[in-house]
């Protein structure tokens, strides 16, 4: 199946430092969602973009859709230990999901 | 509010037995979603409902697997036989559907293996 290009593939880092993953798309997008994955869990939903070009907060991330709707990017800021997970990224059209390859994070405390 | 639930959580059973997962979807949500989660192929979409109706099966790997809604409140996936190529980590999802906002919450999945 199809699956969007995500960077980096992987991740490790100390506490408090900072985060940033994107996502790039050769088809436009209505809405690009992130999911944060645990290990024996399903995906959970962290931010949904609507709109080229937004930029959106939850908390401590960040993300941003961009303006061609081809790609978008999410940033951690001041990493912490339970920030450790898998990150997907998600382009969603006529209700359908196609999702990112993930990014696996991993924060040293 | 419960989110999607699923059962079982494991499931382990040999070749050609017949296996059938279960999905409860968020209370008045109108879209339904089974998921394949593999390290090869990541996660997949198998098929997907509106107001009980399937819509899209275009996902559906081979004619071992159906899926049904026979309500607003419940769904099945079935594999008959299962092969242990089939080993994988199923999810359900639901969505509220409404205009301009159709994210996707899933449920805690449900590992199959297939010996």
């Amino acid at each position: 199946g199809q699956q969007l290009n995500q960077s980096p593939q992987s991740m490790f880092i100390q506490e408090g430092e900072d985060v940033s993953m994107n996502c790039t798309s050769s088809s436009i997008f209505n809405t690009w969602l992130w999911y944060k994955q645990d290990p024996g869990e399903g995906p959970v939903l962290l931010i949904a973009l609507y709109k080229a070009g937004e930029l959106t907060s939850n908390g401590r991330l960040t993300a941003q859709f961009g303006i061609t709707r081809k790609d978008s990017f999410l940033n951690i800021s001041a990493s912490i230990p339970s920030d450790v997970g898998i990150y997907f990224c998600a382009g969603l059209k006529y209700y359908k999901l196609i999702f990112g390859t993930g990014t696996l994070l991993a924060v040293q405390p | 509010d419960a989110g999607v639930i699923q059962s079982p959580r494991h499931e382990v059973t040999e070749m050609g037995q017949e296996v059938t997962l279960r999905c409860k979807p968020i209370s008045g949500h109108d879209y339904l979603f089974w998921y394949r989660q593999t390290m090869m192929r990541g996660l997949e979409l198998l098929i997907y409902f509106n107001n009980n109706v399937p819509i899209d099966d275009s996902g559906m790997p081979e004619d071992r697997f159906s899926a049904k809604m026979p309500n607003a409140s419940f769904s099945t996936l079935k594999i008959q036989p299962s092969e242990p190529r089939d080993s994988a980590v199923y999810f359900c999802a639901s969505s509220p559907g409404s205009s301009g906002h159709n994210e996707q919450f899933f449920g805690p999945g449900t590992r199959l293996t297939v010996l």
